[in-house]
């Protein structure tokens, strides 16, 4: 059983430069939900997607956006990338009647 | 609104030595309570999680962690810790099983050998 898959593992990018991330969901599940980790920090919830619409969103600019496919899938896109923007971006998945959430190894984004 | 407190940045500690990892949080709701560890460059890995039922909750390598709700408590134990444990370990909280879960700020567990 494959757990949730992420790609790309590493980004370089510059600022002002546009990224999209990717992340297949553990099989079974229908929530997908996208967090930026700093450096030093815990992970920050940027929102959720749930039968592809945003269900929940934490505090995060217009930048970052989402978008769930029929499968589950889903990628987080951030514009105008700042320095600040550079970070491990986890992607996890859910079940919406479920008791845990699950994570995929992230992907390191870097803003240079 | 929840949020949650990891009282130690870092805690070294030898090895065979037992650990205890703190955890207090804050909700105006019923939570469920994680732990997850993270590994060098590594994403995270749920450790144990507590939902309802028996405040005792054990992971399968020897950890546990105690609900307590008077003192709004979530604390990580072990016995006996080992050089593999050496991680970062993050208390969490959530509503239910799949919203949105906050995190704590992570505590640097240091196994000495």
């Amino acid at each position: 059983d494959a757990g949730v898959t992420q790609s790309p593992t590493h980004l370089i990018k510059t600022r002002g430069q546009q990224v999209t991330l990717r992340c297949s969901p553990k099989s079974g599940h229908d929530t997908v939900s996208w967090y930026q980790q700093a450096l030093g920090q815990g992970p920050q919830f940027i929102f959720q997607y749930y039968e592809e619409e945003e269900r929940q969103r934490g505090n995060f600019p217009d930048r970052f956006s989402g978008h769930q496919f029929p499968n589950y899938s889903s990628e987080l896109n951030v514009n105008a990338l700042l320095l600040g923007d550079s970070a491990l971006y986890l992607c996890a998945s859910s079940l919406a009647s479920g008791t845990g959430t699950f994570f995929g190894p992230g992907t390191r984004l870097t803003v240079l | 609104a929840q949020s949650v407190t990891q009282l130690d940045s870092q805690v070294p500690v030898f090895e065979e030595a037992p650990v205890e990892l703190r955890c207090n949080y804050s909700s105006s709701v019923s939570v469920y309570l994680f732990w997850y560890v993270q590994y060098p460059n590594q994403g995270l890995q749920l450790l144990l999680k507590y939902l309802s039922g028996s405040t005792l909750v054990e992971s399968i390598n020897g950890f546990e962690a105690e609900f307590n709700k008077s003192q709004t408590s979530f604390h990580l134990r072990k016995p006996s810790v080992h050089i593999s444990d050496t991680a970062e370990y993050f208390c969490a909280v959530s509503p239910s099983g799949y919203q949105k879960v906050t995190f704590g700020i992570g505590t640097k567990l240091q196994v000495i050998p």
